[in-house]
């Protein structure tokens, strides 16, 4: 069974980078494509990206020129990079696996504020 | 790419059925068949229970059925249960390996 855990730092100031980690186990990254959906505080879910470990990546086109996934096959990780963060990206962000366009399993989300 | 449009809220007492609509467009929902949908309890993340319209995975009870009609998908739970009680979101493909998310509803059993 898959599992995914989120990890990163959970305050980043405005203008910085967030950067998170999502540790895949029960099985190879290598397979399926993996991504991140983010949830502000009290409002709905927002896709952001995902990849395939063969290269091809899909970004949410009101963020793709700030945001960036990498693969470590031989860690079995995948992560992402938000640049020039602002208030408005403080949100619960979620790694995932994606399947033929549905998100299943997720990990168990990490909180990521935006603040000085 | 405006998000899908969800009723902010739905209520239902126990073991009746409700609806929950998730309205696009041609150029989402009415054009595939990649609308899902999750389930989501406070503090939880959330769970699929419904893709590709009308399937469900393994393990989510068959009281949770999907469907389409022109540009608008539903989630329809029967014999509602306590809980049931969660906030439910859908997903649609919308071309160009691009996914879009409605605004979610909180499902209230009374």
């Amino acid at each position: 069974q898959v599992q995914l855990q989120e990890s990163g730092p959970g305050l980043v100031k405005p203008s910085e980078t967030l950067s998170l980690t999502c540790t895949v186990s029960g099985d190879s990254i290598s397979s399926y494509y993996w991504g991140w959906v983010r949830q502000p505080p009290g409002k709905g879910l927002e896709w952001i990206a995902h990849k395939h470990s063969g290269g091809s990546t899909n970004y949410n086109p009101s963020l793709k020129s700030r945001v960036t996934i990498s693969m470590d096959t031989s860690k079995n990780q995948f992560s992402l990079r938000l640049t020039s963060v602002t208030a408005a990206d403080t949100a619960i962000y979620y790694c995932a696996t994606v399947q033929s366009f549905r998100f299943d399993p997720w990990g168990q989300g990490t909180l990521v504020t935006v603040s000085s | 790419q405006s998000a899908l449009t969800q009723p902010r809220s739905v209520s239902g007492s126990p073991g009746q059925s409700v609806s929950i609509s998730c309205t696009g467009t041609s150029s989402d929902i009415g054009g595939y068949n990649y609308v899902s949908w999750y389930q989501q309890h406070p503090g939880k993340a959330p769970k699929l229970m419904i893709y590709d319209v009308s399937k469900r995975p393994s393990g989510v009870p068959d009281r949770f059925s999907g469907s389409k009609s022109g540009n608008t998908a539903s989630l329809t739970i029967s014999g509602l249960q306590t809980e049931d009680e969660a906030i439910y979101h859908c997903c649609s493909y919308e071309g160009t390996y691009t996914l879009l998310f409605g605004g979610g509803t909180k499902l209230t059993v009374l």
